[in-house]
């Protein structure tokens, strides 16, 4: 399977929102509500904040939202702040318990 | 408190296996409802998934490295493996395991280990 595509970047200024695509096919995002979007700082772990489209784990702030329409989904960062400057991956499931990741997004905070 | 922590060598010569535990604590792993994975991220670029192992013991690999791949469960250290053979220096990355939920097939993996450098020379 081939990775889901997202922009290389995109940059917003604090308070603002940003929008992060994420765009797969008919095998993977279009047959599924099995979207998630994970957040990594520079040197640590992929950190969990939206799984299964638009569902927020305990913990994480109600300014990330995530939506998908056909074969394209969407993580939302509504009143950008400096901490949130960081790269996030989009991963979806694909089949036959097989999982396909994007190739990431760095987001800076003007 | 679930913790996973990534263990084995830090470098692995061209041609030869490589070989890395993950250590799981907090949970174990022949629960049902999860299932335990390996992604891995070269430097400077993006995450791959590498493989999933379920409570049970199946195993499903990325259909690009499914010809090199072998995964394992041992439930009496709690720990669960990942062997790679015939590495190159393609296969050098930061390697992360993960704990994979399932709703009604494995899709989320809502904890990871902290990582560790597989160097391939």
């Amino acid at each position: 399977q081939s990775a889901l595509t997202q922009p290389a970047s995109v940059s917003g200024s604090p308070g603002q929102s940003i929008t992060i695509s994420c765009t797969g096919s008919s095998s993977d995002i279009g047959s599924y509500n099995l979207v998630s979007w994970y957040q990594q700082h520079p040197g640590k772990a992929p950190k969990l904040m939206i799984y299964e489209v638009s569902k927020r784990p305990s913990g994480v702030s109600d300014r990330f939202s995530g939506s998908r329409s056909g074969s394209t989904a969407s993580l939302t960062i509504s009143g950008l702040q400096a901490e949130d400057e960081t790269d996030y991956y989009c991963c979806s499931y694909a089949g036959n318990s097989i999982l396909v990741f994007g190739g990431g997004t760095k987001l800076t905070v003007l | 408190q679930l913790q996973l922590q990534e263990s084995g060598p830090g470098l692995v010569k061209t041609s030869e296996t490589l070989s890395l535990t993950c250590s799981v604590s907090g949970v174990s792993i022949s629960s049902s409802g999860y299932y335990w994975g390996w992604i891995r991220q070269p430097p400077g670029r993006g995450l791959e998934w590498i493989g999933s192992i379920s409570y049970s013991g199946s195993t499903y690999y990325n259909p690009s490295l499914k010809s090199r791949v072998m995964m394992s469960l041992d439930t009496s250290k709690n720990h669960f493996s990942l062997k790679l053979s015939s590495a190159t220096a393609a296969d050098t990355a930061v390697y992360y395991c993960a704990r994979l939920t399932v709703a009604v097939v494995p899709a989320t993996c809502d904890y990871w280990g902290q990582g560790t450098l597989v160097t391939v020379s």
